[in-house]
């Protein structure tokens, strides 16, 4: 069973809105990762973090923001919402390089 | 860059029929590879997983074998359920560091639907 969860589940939230994305495991795990899913399903890794004070973009662009203050918790910030951001957010987690991550239940994002 | 690519879907199954779901890479160094399954409304399970050329990784009946010779790693069941019915990811990390630290490459995944 793996211990990584996200907050909300889902949230509706109007445009212009700030909104930060909950993400935390309680693994110990350095590294961590946002993923974007688009309805098609495909994944789109947005930020990752190789540990505390580490973070860097991914391979899709995002106007989203994230922080990794401690290893177990790695927020992710849109200063402000808009429609073109409803998706749904993956967060996941893993020990190291080459062994398998672990990922949250997702928070699905609606922007009205 | 790395790359995975899967099988287009959907795929739609009766119960007991055999099921591949083809998936092949392209990668720089040694990856590992994985499959992961998303039911509806989840976020993604590790399916199974194999770290060198020629592992097999199994799981629930599922099995994927690593092949570096075709870079294929096919997912199969001998015998698919209506619980099987989900979405399926094929995906690799690769561990050589660099630009990549670690993070996974999916494929764009394949809908499966098993009718009774």
């Amino acid at each position: 069973e793996a211990d990584i969860y996200q907050t909300p589940r889902y949230l509706v939230i109007g445009t212009g809105k700030k909104i930060t994305l909950e993400c935390s495991q309680t693994m110990g795990h350095d590294k961590m990762y946002w993923y974007q899913q688009d309805p098609g399903m495909e994944l789109h890794l947005i930020h990752y973090s190789y540990g505390v004070n580490s973070t860097e973009k991914g391979d899709l662009s995002s106007e989203s923001t994230v922080s990794r203050i401690r290893t177990e918790h790695f927020p992710l910030t849109l200063e402000s919402a808009r429609p073109s951001h409803t998706s749904q957010y993956l967060c996941a987690s893993k020990r190291a390089l080459n062994t398998e991550a672990f990922f949250g239940q997702g928070t699905r994002l609606t922007v009205v | 860059g790395n790359s995975v690519t899967q099988m287009e879907g959907p795929v739609t199954l009766s119960e007991e029929a055999f099921l591949t779901i083809n998936c092949t890479y392209t990668a720089t160094g040694y990856p590992s590879l994985f499959w992961y399954v998303q039911y509806p409304g989840e976020g993604l399970q590790l399916l199974l997983k194999a770290t060198k050329a020629d592992d097999k990784g199994s799981n629930k009946g599922f099995e994927a074998t690593y092949r570096k010779e075709t870079t294929s790693f096919h997912l199969e069941k001998g015998s698919v359920q209506v619980s099987d019915s989900a979405v399926y990811f094929c995906a690799l990390s690769d561990s050589t560091g660099g630009t990549s630290y670690g993070k996974l490459t999916f494929g764009q995944g394949t809908i499966l639907t098993v009718h009774p």
